[in-house]
């Protein structure tokens, strides 16, 4: 069965902290993976998106890394501030264009 | 705003009740997308059109929802006689078929349904 966990569920960090965050799949076949930030009550938006033949993506303080040997990919926010709270959803898609496989996503809480 | 939009943004509704949400998509986009979302979950696929062909549709999708998209524009996504079990968010997203955005989905902000 294709799915895609995410750890931690949850994760409170002070402001100017880093953090990573964890996403393991197995899907197949795989296409790609994304990562989103979703806002409370807003729809997804895109971070970044990595090829299987990608192992590191930046998009200014957020680095995306992809192992495609263990299927597992990581989110690491550097010097974290109060706007990164959200929750971040890892997706896979496998094949076909609508194919997309989420994560039930970590919701990070920055605190001042 | 030439993103994709959804009305209404909220929707209370009494259990038995019909409600139908509205879904525009960023225009030169051909491929529509609904999915639903429950409270920390991600989201799941409910059905694709594309232009104004309903190509897939999840087994998520009972008989108790219906999803259109007329003139390959904008879509509708009605649900009948609404139960408890509905309240969620309902996403949609367009994409291309071309250009460089191919196949990216991008999200609109969604309209969260609580039925009563």
């Amino acid at each position: 069965k294709n799915q895609v966990e995410q750890s931690p569920q949850s994760l409170i960090i002070l402001e100017g902290k880093n953090c990573t965050l964890q996403c393991n799949y197995t899907v197949s076949p795989f296409s790609n993976l994304r990562w989103y930030k979703q806002d409370t009550g807003r729809g997804p938006v895109s971070l970044t998106i990595m090829t299987f033949s990608e192992n590191t993506k930046s998009n200014g303080r957020y680095t995306a890394t992809l192992d495609a040997d263990t299927k597992q990919s990581s989110l690491h926010i550097t010097a974290s501030q109060l706007s990164d709270s959200a929750s971040y959803i890892c997706v896979v898609r496998s094949g076909g264009y609508n194919k997309l496989i989420f994560g039930a996503g970590t919701r990070l809480a920055v605190h001042p | 705003d030439t993103g994709v939009s959804q009305d209404p943004r909220h929707k209370i509704t009494k259990r038995g009740q019909n409600v139908t949400f509205r879904c525009d998509p960023i225009s030169e986009h051909n491929r529509l997308y609904w999915y639903r979302q429950t409270l920390g979950q991600g989201p799941e696929f409910l059905t694709y059109f594309q232009n104004e062909a309903q190509l897939e549709k999840s087994r998520l999708l009972s008989d108790r929802f219906s999803a259109e998209r007329p003139k390959g524009s904008f879509s509708t996504l009605e649900i009948q006689r609404t139960e408890q079990g509905d309240s969620a968010m309902y996403l949609c997203a367009s994409s291309s078929s071309l250009g460089q955005d191919y196949n990216e989905q991008f999200f609109g902000p969604g309209t969260r349904l609580t039925v009563l």
